[in-house]
């Protein structure tokens, strides 16, 4: 299936650092979204980069996107204690009608006060 | 309503008695999904609705899982005879409409422990 594979598998930084995430997929791509899940919760969406896409910023987030490579990265700038969270990249296969989501383990990102 | 929201937020079934957990979306959305997510993993595909049409179950378990929507609204997940490897966190999230280039909302879940 089309599952993202997020690295590394735990990041621990300070405020105020900046922290990437990256994910790599096996194929053609429709798009890409990011999520966080904080613990215990629901996951929110962060991003959706489509495949024509190379690049794309909201707030603190920037996220890059690779098709030769199959890969992305979400950069978290100026990291707050808040961001406290699993990041999950989420591949949407090319000729999908709808958008399963199938996830990788995440990416568990601690930001220390 | 504001967001999507489930019900309930914690069960504790013994093994072989049935389940049934119940999501709201939110108003209008035309898609919905089903996850369950298992400890220190990511969540994965169970099932998915366009309005009241369950367009793929391929990720359903078994056939102890079954799901509906019928009016395209609320939905409920129902689990019979649990099992213990049935505990997880299932996750239900919507999208305004189908077509993949779409976020999704997701409800806060429902733990479910089959002791």
């Amino acid at each position: 299936s089309q599952q993202g594979e997020e690295d590394p598998q735990a990041l621990s930084i300070q405020e105020g650092e900046n922290a990437t995430m990256n994910c790599s997929y096996k194929t053609s791509i429709n798009n890409l979204q990011w999520y966080r899940q904080n613990s215990g919760r629901g996951l929110v969406h962060l991003i959706l980069i489509r495949s024509n896409e190379r690049e794309k910023h909201s707030g603190r987030l920037r996220v890059t996107l690779d098709t030769s490579k199959k890969s992305s990265s979400l950069l978290i700038t100026a990291s707050r204690a808040a961001d406290t969270a699993s990041y999950f990249c989420a591949p949407i296969a090319g000729g999908t009608s709808y958008g399963k989501l199938t996830f990788g383990q995440g990416t568990i990102l601690t930001v220390h006060p | 309503g504001a967001g999507v929201s489930q019900s309930p937020r914690y069960k504790v079934a013994k093994r072989g008695q049935d389940v049934a957990l119940r999501c709201d979306p939110i108003s209008g959305h035309v898609s919905l999904f089903w996850y369950q997510q298992a400890l220190g993993q990511g969540p994965e595909f169970l099932t998915y609705f366009q309005n009241e049409a369950q367009l793929d179950k391929s990720g359903l378990p078994s056939d102890r899982f079954f799901a509906e929507r019928p009016e395209g609204s609320v939905s409920t997940l129902k689990i019979q005879r649990t099992q213990q490897e049935d505990s997880a966190v299932y996750l239900c999230a919507s999208s305004w409409q189908p077509g993949a280039g779409y976020e999704q909302y997701f409800g806060p879940g429902t733990r479910l422990t089959v002791t």
